[in-house]
């Protein structure tokens, strides 16, 4: 069974600090690993992927990777009350096959 | 590009009813996934569709079908619908590589009563 953890939250940080979610995964095979955010209602959005160990950043997001101890993270720099949302942790399996962790919901306080 | 265009976004229906929903994936893209969202079970797989064909299935009843056209748009059905059918379904479009970038699309909540 594959297994994508996340501490579902909710996390409050005040604006402009740096927000920190993280990601278990169960399966030592997994190549890649995606971050999403969900606003309420809304339908889930791509912020980035990871492939390789160590850090990758993009604009104010930065995904870190340690395959060794199946941890996946997502920094955000100079959060702001609009990136108050649910982050998703999904590992893809056999093709498309995307395993989702529950989410952490993210609260950015003004 | 368009983005994912999935239809309707509300139904309403009664149990023991039949319901198919509609995808249309990102123009290029030849993989389709369907998801369940629940506030319970979180996002949970359905199945995939690549070139007309299933190649992945999720834990789901059978009730649950899914095909894949010609034109990569997609459609799943649900049959006898239950009340713990009530749920977010969302469809995911994905480009032919392995492992790569899903992107979803707006979402069919669906009601049963």
């Amino acid at each position: 069974q594959k297994e994508v953890e996340q501490n579902s939250g909710p996390l409050s940080v005040p604006e402009g600090a740096i927000a920190s979610l993280n990601c278990t995964y169960s399966d030592r095979g997994s190549q890649s690993f995606f971050w999403y955010r969900q606003y309420s209602g809304k339908s889930p959005e791509l912020i980035m992927f990871i492939y390789s160990n160590g850090d990758k950043e993009d604009g104010r997001f930065t995904a870190q990777l340690n395959k060794a101890s199946q941890y996946v993270s997502l920094l955000i720099r100079d959060s702001q009350p609009s990136d108050s949302a649910t982050y998703l942790c999904a590992v893809p399996y056999n093709f498309n096959k995307f395993y989702f962790g529950s989410g952490t919901k993210l609260n950015v306080k003004p | 590009k368009a983005g994912v265009t999935q239809t309707p976004r509300y139904l309403i229906k009664t149990r023991g009813q039949q319901v198919t929903l509609s995808c249309s994936p990102i123009s290029g893209h030849r993989s389709v996934s369907w998801y369940q969202q629940t506030p319970g079970q979180g996002l949970q797989f359905l199945f995939e569709y690549f070139s007309e064909t299933q190649r992945n299935k999720g834990n789901f009843p059978g009730r649950f079908s899914g095909r894949q056209f010609s034109n990569s748009r997609s459609e799943m059905n649900v049959s006898t619908l239950e009340l713990g059918d009530s749920a977010l379904y969302l469809c995911a479009s994905s480009s032919t590589g392995v492992n790569t970038e899903a992107f979803f699309g707006q979402g069919t909540r669906l009601t049963v009563v």
